[in-house]
């Protein structure tokens, strides 16, 4: 089965600090995308990073960057130097082809960053 | 200029009205969809339009109809709304006919609160 886990459903993090937000899927098909979604107390949904199944290197957008490692089937998102903006819902994706690309989701973590 | 916009942003309607959310892309995308999303954050895709026609179609109550008068706008019309409509609904397009690659975005969201 197609599958999104999120493990943290909550965390908080010191501001300045680097903060890792967990992922992993579950898919058999070789071709796929993952995407990391930001969704704040606004509640708009932005796009934050995407990873193909057959990037070679990791993703980064500026402060985020995307930690790949296909054989253990994880996308971590990595957020460094943490601002009190980050805080937010965050939510990782996948988009197997097998699904004709429709997005999967994970169940969302929940990021508070302290001053 | 919004590449994905939704109007309204903020809803509040009585139990039994019919009403509607428009949603327009000006990104010129072959793709549009609605996702609901629940109290629980929870992300469920509704409906997906490729050129104006539907090709994703979830088991959604059939008081919820897309309309797609052309590629550019995926409108949501509900009938006779229940208590259980309550969220908030997002619009999004893809280049493609879904999300293989960076070319997604989501329109700022409406929620919906059915009193």
């Amino acid at each position: 089965a197609q599958k999104i886990t999120q493990t943290q459903p909550g965390m908080f993090v010191q501001e300045k600090e680097a903060v890792t937000l967990d992922c992993t899927y579950d898919t058999s098909d070789p071709s796929y995308g993952l995407f990391w979604y930001k969704q704040p107390s606004s509640g708009e949904m932005i796009f934050l990073i995407y990873q193909g199944s057959y990037d070679q290197q990791n993703a980064t957008e500026g402060r985020y960057s995307l930690n790949f490692q296909k054989a253990r089937k994880s996308a971590n998102l990595v957020i460094s130097a943490s601002q009190l903006g980050d805080s937010a819902m965050y939510f990782c994706a996948m988009s197997p082809m097998d699904s004709n690309y429709q997005l999967i989701w994970g169940a969302g973590t929940k990021l508070i960053i302290k001053p | 200029d919004t590449a994905v916009s939704q109007t309204p942003k903020y809803l509040v309607t009585q139990m039994g009205n019919d009403k509607s959310i428009k949603c327009e892309q000006n990104l010129g995308h072959d793709t549009m969809y609605w996702y609901k999303q629940d109290s629980k954050k929870f992300l469920k895709i509704m409906f997906s339009y490729n050129n104006k026609e539907l090709i994703i179609n979830e088991t959604v109550p059939n008081r919820f109809s897309p309309k797609s008068p052309d590629k550019a706008h995926l409108n949501l019309h509900i009938n006779s709304l229940e208590l259980g409509d309550s969220a908030v609904y997002f619009c999004a397009s893809s280049r493609n006919a879904g999300f293989s690659n960076t070319e997604a975005f989501f329109g700022q969201g409406t929620r919906l609160t059915v009193v």
